[in-house]
């Protein structure tokens, strides 16, 4: 069994780039979440989705957008980097029904 | 609003020494209930969690939590801490509710450090 995924694992962009994260999802998982970890903070939940559909949204700007494909693996979106989106970005996956989640290692995306 | 609370932010203890981090929640209902770890430079791991039932949970590694609704409280606990066990420590709780799965909210972590 695979478990969760992620891509890159470290990133470097300046500010005002666009950045695509990437995950693919532990086999069988239908859910895909993200999470945003600053240095030295728990995880802060940006949005879900569920069958392609965003499904709830933390609060974060619309500059953070997401995709989720057929096979479930899914992209994270931020345009207009700033230096405070400099943070771990953590993707976890689980099955809709249940809410127990796994983490993927994670990307480290500095903004300079 | 929802929200977690680590009090400590920094615990050191001796190995072999008994180990317990607090976690306190702000929640209208009882919420679903987890403890994560996190190596450095690593995701997260699930130790274990609660979402109804028994109040005292087992985990993996050895660790284990009491829910204890009137103090609102999840804290974590080890007889024994080995040196491996450094690292952060997250509480985490999701709303109840099928259109919140997945939805957890941390707390700010307590970084355990284990003295030879």
């Amino acid at each position: 069994e695979t478990g969760v995924t992620q891509s890159p694992t470290h990133l470097i962009k300046t500010r005002g780039q666009q950045v695509t994260l990437r995950c693919s999802s532990q086999s069988g998982h239908n859910t895909v979440s993200w999470y945003q970890q600053a240095l030295g903070q728990g995880p802060q939940f940006i949005f879900q989705y569920y069958r392609e559909e965003e499904n709830g949204r933390g609060n974060f700007p619309p500059r953070f957008s997401g995709l989720q494909f057929p096979n479930y693996s899914s992209e994270l979106n931020v345009n207009a980097l700033e230096l405070d989106d400099s943070a771990l970005y953590l993707c976890a996956s689980s099955l809709a029904s249940i809410h127990e989640q796994f983490f993927g290692p994670g990307t480290r995306l500095t903004v300079l | 609003a929802q929200s977690v609370t680590q009090p400590d932010i920094h615990i050191t203890v001796s190995e072999g020494a008994s180990l317990e981090l607090r976690c306190n929640y702000s929640y209208g209902a009882t919420p679903y209930l987890f403890w994560y770890v996190q190596s450095p430079g690593q995701g997260l791991q699930l130790l274990l969690k609660y979402f109804s039932g028994d109040t005292l949970v087992q985990g993996i590694k050895g660790f284990e939590a009491e829910f204890k609704r009137s103090q609102s409280s999840f804290n974590l606990r080890k007889p024994s801490v080995h040196w491996s066990d450094a690292a952060e420590y997250f509480c985490a709780v999701a709303p109840h509710g099928s259109s919140n799965t997945g939805k957890l909210i941390f707390g700010q972590g307590t970084t355990l450090q284990v003295k030879p």
